[in-house]
Formats: structure tokens, sequence, C-alpha cells
């Protein structure tokens, strides 16, 4: 049974550009997070989905921003016009409703 | 060797003696708790979870306990060993929301 998988790894864009964010839930995960971490700080949360919906999305950025979890296919999460305060890891998380297991996580550079 | 959190995010223990992390959380609402460890470059990894209706549980070499009247939450790790070493993270959950994580504890194991 895969864990959490998330693409690409690294992931290096320059100011402007835009940033696509990969994430396949554990198989029957139907719950979706997404979290950003900075160097030495803990996770903080982004958006909550559930599949072709956005249960939460109150810890996202208005601008710029935006998620997805269609009803085939991995959840993605969008960037557009990555400013360098972008540059983190955003991690995903997939549960059935409690216990939230993580992927390895994106890191993104923003030059 | 004891952490208390937000005032000492960094423990060193010797091998093999028992090390305690501690973490405040904020939620009186939170029912749910969860323990992650986090290496250097890797997702969150599962240790262990307690619900609020439960103030102690165990795992293999780990005890979670968990203090609602106070809110306060702590890990004990037996027979600390080197591969223990990692950032711990608690995390609080209210129903199927997401996670609010804790600031972090370092945990050296010095051999």
């Amino acid at each position: 049974n895969a864990g959490v998988m998330q693409n690409p790894r690294h992931l290096v864009r320059r100011r402007g550009q835009e940033a696509r964010l990969r994430c396949s839930p554990m198989k029957g995960h139907s719950h979706v997070y997404w979290y950003r971490q900075l160097p030495e700080e803990g996770l903080k949360f982004m958006v909550y989905l559930q599949k072709e919906n956005i249960i939460d999305e109150s810890g996202m950025p208005k601008e710029r921003f935006s998620a997805e979890f269609p009803k085939e296919g991995p959840s993605i999460l969008r960037i557009q016009q990555v400013v360098r305060g972008d540059s983190a890891a955003y991690f995903c998380a997939s549960s059935l409703g409690e216990g939230e297991f993580f992927g390895p996580g994106t890191r993104l550079t923003v030059l | 060797g004891e952490s208390v959190g937000l005032h000492l995010p960094t423990l060193s223990v010797q091998e093999g003696d028992n090390s305690i992390i501690n973490c405040a959380y904020s939620n009186s609402a939170s029912d749910y708790f969860i323990w992650y460890k986090q290496e250097s470059g890797k997702g969150p990894q599962f240790i262990i979870d307690i619900r609020s209706n439960m103030d102690k549980r165990q795992g293999q070499r780990v005890t979670v306990l968990l203090n609602k009247t106070v809110k306060h939450l702590s890990l004990q790790i037996a027979a600390t060993q080197p591969g223990d070493s990692a950032v711990y993270f608690c995390a609080e959950k209210t129903g199927a929301n997401n996670l609010f994580f804790g600031t972090g504890t370092r945990l050296t194991v010095i051999p």
C-alpha cells in the first residue's frame, strides 16, 4: 500500500512563473490537506479538500494560490506568478478523517 | 532529559536514556492529538496518536500522556537511540478539520 506521493520533490522557478505541485493520497483516503513549512518552523495549514470540493481554504492566500482535488487524478496546488517569499517546503497529507499521513514534500525554490 | 517545548526547543540526551518532549496545546475543543517525527529533508512521520477521552497511550518505546486540565501533551521515548534524532512536533485536531502544529523540539541523541 503506497503512502502519500508528491511530485516533483524539488522545483525551481523564476519570479513570475507558475508552480504546480501534485499530491496522490493514500489509497482509499478521501481527505487531502496541504501545508507549508519554512525552515526551522512548524507546518502551517493551507487548504483542506475532498473529492471535487474545497472544504476549508482559510490558510491559503487569496491571491495567486489555488488548489483542486478532481474526481480523477491527483490533488494540485497551483501558485501563479511566484515570488521569492513562496520558497518553502509544501507538504500534502491524506486521511480517512482523523490521523493524517504526510508525503515527502515538494521543495520550491524561487530564484 | 526533559524539554518544555517553546521555552527549550532543543533537547540533547545520551543514547539509552529516556527522553521526554513536552507540548502545550491551545484549543480546549481539540479532541485528537498526534505526535510526528520529522527528519531532515523528509515529511512528518506519524508516531502515535491519542484521543481526548484517554490520558495515556503506549506504543513501541513511546508513550503519549495527555493532561486536558492544563492542555498539556508529552511524548516519552524509552531507551533513546541515535535514529531517534529528529524534530518532534505535536499536533492537535478538532473533528476532521486540519491539524494545528506546535513549534517543534529538536532531539539530538549523543552516542
